[in-house]
Order: structure tokens, then sequence, then C-alpha cells
């Protein structure tokens, strides 16, 4: 069964703070990486679809790599701003795994003015 | 402005009763998908589907039922509601590889 593993669970840190999370997963049969923004009372938000070894996205103040060969993405959000407090969701879809994502169980961001 | 709906967004019903938890989406995307999610842990795939008349059973064995007779509509049901289904209910759908449209859940209990 695939694990996705996602640290730290939760994350406190002041407006203007710039923050990273890890998404680990195992490199064998990876075909692709999501990460996911889920607000209280709101649905998950797709952020990024990622592919490809060494992939850099960006969307505004936030970024994610991936290194498919050590099995690592990380999530950065540059000058985090309360609007930023959500849990961000990472999931991985497997070669042969019909399309399916496999999720971790999230970093719960809070962003204190 | 959301594209896939889910409905009742709350439910709290008793032991013994049938329920279904309806999800309809507007894009016209095949792939339809169920997730659950226990507080503090992962969202599970416990069912999905690739168009119509095609559903799967997914990763976490679930005493759910779904149906895929339209593109737009994949409703779930529970045809006996016992304490232990008390959770959230995620509908997604996706349409290729701009990742999944989810809606804005179901959170069931039963007492």
């Amino acid at each position: 069964i695939l694990n996705v593993e996602q640290s730290p669970q939760s994350l406190h840190v002041q407006e203007g703070d710039s923050t990273n999370f890890t998404c680990s997963f195992p490199s064998s049969n990876f075909y692709a990486l999501h990460w996911y923004r889920w607000e209280t009372a709101k649905s998950p938000e797709a952020l990024f679809v990622m592919t490809l070894n060494g992939d850099e996205k960006k969307k505004g103040r936030i970024s994610a790599t991936l290194n498919t060969k050590e099995g690592y993405s990380y999530l950065y959000i540059k000058g985090s701003q309360p609007e930023d407090s959500a849990t961000y969701l990472c999931a991985v879809i497997t070669q042969g795994g019909s399309e399916k994502l496999v999720f971790g169980k999230g970093t719960k961001l809070t962003v204190n003015p | 402005e959301a594209d896939i709906y889910q409905t009742p967004r709350y439910l709290v019903i008793g032991t013994g009763k049938k329920i279904t938890l309806e999800c309809s989406q507007t894009m016209g995307h095949d792939k339809m998908y169920w997730y659950q999610q226990d507080p503090g842990m992962e969202l599970h795939l416990i069912h999905y589907s690739y168009g119509v008349n095609s559903t799967e059973k997914g990763d976490l064995s679930s005493e759910s039922t779904v149906s895929r007779i339209r593109t737009e509509h994949f409703p779930l049901t529970l045809e006996s509601a016992r304490p232990s289904h008390t959770s959230q209910y995620l509908c997604a759908s996706s349409g290729g590889i701009g990742g999944y449209t989810f809606g804005s859940g179901t959170r069931l209990t039963v007492v």
C-alpha cells in the first residue's frame, strides 16, 4: 500500500514569515504528485500537479519542487499571510494506479496576524 | 463558484436508516471519486468511476454502494447506517491533468 507522509503535522507562523513543508513518498512507480489547499468549511483546491523530476511550479507566493528519485516534494510559502491558513494536502498517483490519488494526512498551517 | 455539488452538507441520522449522499458535477468529467475522511486521518478512496455504468471499489473497504447512471451524477448509498459510518465524505471529479475538483463534503453522524 502506497504511503504518503507529510511533515510537519501542524505549523504556526507569524504574518510575513516564509515557511515550507515536506511530502515524502516511495520513489518507485511514481507517476504524478498533487498539492491541494483545504480551507476550513471549503472544498480542497488544487494548487499544483507535478510529474517530472526537478519540476518547479509557482502560483503567487506559493511554490513547489519535486524530486522523484529520492521521493519528496517541498511546498514553500513566501511572506505568509493570515489567508494562507489552511491544511495543505499532498497526494500521489503511481504508475498502474489507475489515476487514483493517495493522500497524506496534510500539514495544518496557521498564520497569526 | 462550485462546479461539483454535494448534498447534504451535514446529516445526523439514526442507526438503521438508509441514506443517499448526492454528488453532481457540471464539467462533463468522466472520472469521479468518493473519499472518506475520519478526524485526523487521510482521505481514503472508497469508490471511483471512470464513466457511465462503471464503478469500482477503492482502497478502503466500505459498506456503501455507488451508481453512475449519468455522467454528471455519482450518488453514494448506505442501506443501513451505523455509528461506525460517522465520517466526512468528499466527492471529486477529474477531467485530465489539472487536478481533482472537490465538492464541499458531507459530514455524516449516525446516532
